[in-house]
């Protein structure tokens, strides 16, 4: 069975300092993982995703993303957080061996601080 | 535009009524899902469908029913059995497997 967790609930950070969202996640294959932000009553913005190859991945807004195998984690990062990055931030996992069935995390809400 | 849409925004009902949230997509995407968003919860998926006319059960299907007549649509159908149905849909979209979801707006039931 796949599942996601997210250990943070909330992640508070100062602006201009660096920033991490932590997932993890398991599957019975090998993963495709992704990460999403949601702002208040929208739908959710994909940022990133780990499909195959180079376990650092880059996304939009200055985000990346490190996939680590051996800890079957693929925590999100940001150099230099800025007040515009609060959200709440969804990881996910999709189980490559076929099928489309995608589960997420629980979220966790990023409150970035002037 | 392409893109996913997910119509009403908002939509009240009575207990004890069944009520149907609509979901397109343009985007010429096989596959779509639902999933229903929770505070505290996060995503928890309801159904997906692969292909016209077939579907899957997510980790709480119970108390919901779909269709996939179309591959443009997917309407959810929140029955009565469904115990807490007030909570924010939101149905999405992808072409294949490897891709990420395409989101719509969501919508927000509140049933009283």
């Amino acid at each position: 069975a796949q599942s996601v967790a997210q250990p943070e609930d909330q992640v508070n950070v100062a602006e201009g300092n660096p920033l991490t969202v932590k997932c993890t996640y398991s599957v019975s294959g090998n993963p495709y993982l992704f990460w999403y932000v949601q702002y208040p009553n929208r739908g959710l913005q994909f940022l990133l995703k780990y499909i195959t190859g180079d376990n650092l991945v880059k996304g939009s807004y200055g985000f990346e993303a490190e996939f680590n195998k051996s800890q079957t984690s693929f925590h999100l990062k940001k150099p230099s957080a800025l007040v515009s990055d609060s959200a709440l931030y969804f990881c996910a996992v999709r189980d490559n061996t076929g099928g489309f069935k995608t589960i997420f995390g629980a979220g966790t809400r990023l409150f970035v601080k002037a | 535009d392409g893109g996913i849409t997910q119509s009403p925004k908002y939509l009240f009902r009575k207990e004890g009524q069944n009520v149907t949230l609509s979901c397109e997509q343009n985007l010429n995407h096989d596959a779509m899902y639902w999933y229903r968003q929770d505070p505290g919860q996060g995503l928890r998926l309801i159904y997906y469908s692969q292909i016209v006319n077939d579907f899957q059960k997510g980790d709480i299907a119970e108390g919901y029913s779909v269709s996939r007549e179309k591959k443009e649509s997917f309407p959810l159908t929140v029955t009565s059995a469904q115990k807490n149905p007030t909570a924010f849909y939101l149905c999405a979209s992808i072409g294949d497997r490897r891709d990420e979801q395409y989101f719509g707006p969501g919508t927000r039931l509140t049933v009283t």
